[in-house]
């Protein structure tokens, strides 16, 4: 059981240019997150994909676009990365049921961008 | 003002010592709460969660809740040198969403040998 499988692991890029990073989950839960870490901070959530079909802006969302392409994936798009942009990404999971215990985050490897 | 303040830290402890480390938090409207561990350079794991007033054991670990005064806090008995990495507090919602926490910056522990 693999989890939850960010790709890549780590990127460089220059100011301007685009990427999208991967993200999915196998233990078919219904809700998934976008974070960021920067050194020394807890995490902030970029988006957030409750169920399939849907997606909602978190706390930090400016310069990412994201995609729900299925239950199992979602995905984090920068479209023209910035400096600002460089940090630690990590894609969560959780099942999004109404128990108890169906809201902790299940983590990603995470993924290591720097925006020179 | 944060939403969720840890201890500045970091906190360093003996081995076999008590380590405490306190949350508060500042949305009345938070409903579960949860205490994950990263060691340097990997992602976060849950260590517990709690949504009741009170105290929640798990091993070595106590999770305390205390909702009139919007604080929670961990406590690790008979603490470990494994157990040196960064402790981050989250407040979720009440709802399915509560997946969308709110964290803490995270309180680094060391245990020394």
């Amino acid at each position: 059981n693999a989890g939850v499988t960010q790709t890549p692991k780590f990127q460089v890029l220059k100011t301007g240019q685009s990427m999208t990073l991967q993200c999915a989950q196998d233990m078919n839960h219904n809700s998934m997150y976008w974070y960021r870490q920067d050194p020394g901070m807890g995490l902030r959530l970029i988006y957030y994909s409750a169920s399939e079909g849907t997606t909602d802006k978190g706390e930090v969302p400016n310069g990412y676009n994201v995609s729900r392409l299925n239950k199992r994936e979602f995905s984090l798009r920068l479209e023209s990365a910035a400096p600002s942009q460089t940090s630690v990404y990590f894609c969560a999971s959780t099942e999004g049921t109404s128990s108890a215990g169906a809201n902790v985050l299940t983590f990603g490897a995470g993924s290591r961008l720097t925006v020179l | 003002q944060k939403e969720v303040e840890q201890n500045s830290g970091p906190l360093s402890v003996p081995e076999g010592a008590i380590a405490s480390l306190n949350c508060t938090y500042s949305d009345r409207g938070s409903q579960s709460f949860f205490w994950y561990r990263q060691y340097s350079g990997k992602s976060p794991e849950l260590i517990m969660f709690i949504y009741s007033n009170g105290d929640k054991e798990d091993g070595r670990f106590t999770a305390q809740l205390n909702k009139a005064s919007q604080y929670v806090s961990l406590l690790i008995r008979d603490s470990q040198p494994s157990d040196s990495a960064t402790y981050l507090c989250a407040a979720g919602g009440p709802d399915t969403n509560a997946g969308k926490s709110t964290f803490g910056d995270g309180t680094t522990l060391t245990v020394k040998p």
